[in-house]
């Protein structure tokens, strides 16, 4: 069954450094997001990207954060210079649209990013 | 309500028996209701997605209820399986997912 991969699995960074999150979508899905997990609270919404371009993004999702489809396989999460609040999962998902209009999206297993 | 609530936060069922949680969500402006089903260290699994009032949806031993207008959804788990310990989550939305913060069953064999 097609799934959604991420890489790394754990990434340790230093304050400050740039970090790139990489996620591999379900490979007829066109619609692609960025979720997170601050540990102990909900997952929050991110991102979400449509024909190469955002299509909706949270007041999170600062001008630290961007995202890009670099080949049309992956789908990669940058944050520029981290902060130790960027600790958290980050999950990647994908969906394609089901009839009716809604949207099924699949996840990845996350990538925990911890900033020391 | 303002957002996605679950309850119970965690529950602890007996192997065979059967076991109910809720998601609570604002009834104004209602897209869709999704429930995951997300063990540790592996990818949240999606269940089920559903739309309409009085939408019941099944798969296997679980099923769903969805009743829009006053704000809540419903998983049933029946004949529980040590397999079902996991977190369950509901999140409302369509391509913005809101979530509540996942009922933690366990299983005990």
């Amino acid at each position: 069954e097609p799934e959604v991969t991420q890489t790394p699995s754990h990434q340790v960074t230093q304050m400050g450094q740039e970090v790139i999150l990489r996620c591999v979508p379900i490979s007829n899905h066109l619609y692609f997001y960025w979720y997170r997990q601050i540990l102990g609270q909900k997952v929050e919404f991110l991102v979400s990207f449509y024909n190469n371009e955002i299509s909706e993004k949270s007041e999170i999702f600062d001008d630290q954060f961007s995202v890009e489809r670099p080949d049309g396989s992956n789908f990669t999460l940058k944050i520029r210079s981290t902060k130790l609040e960027d600790s958290a999962m980050y999950f990647c998902a994908s969906s394609f649209k089901l009839a009716g209009g809604t949207y099924e999206q699949y996840f990845g297993p996350g990538t925990r990013l911890t900033v020391t | 309500i303002l957002n996605v609530e679950q309850s119970p936060q965690s529950l602890h069922v007996q192997e065979g028996d059967s076991t109910n949680f809720t998601c609570s969500f604002p009834s104004s402006n209602f897209y869709a209701l999704h429930w995951y089903r997300w063990e540790t260290a592996k990818s949240p699994e999606a269940l089920f997605v559903m739309t309409l009032n009085g939408d019941e949806k099944k798969k296997g031993r679980i099923s769903a209820t969805l009743n829009t207008k006053e704000g809540y959804s419903y998983l049933y788990i029946k004949g529980s399986q040590p397999e079902d310990s996991a977190t369950y989550l509901c999140a409302r939305g369509n391509e913005k997912l809101t979530f509540g913060t996942g009922t933690r069953l366990t299983i005990i064999p």
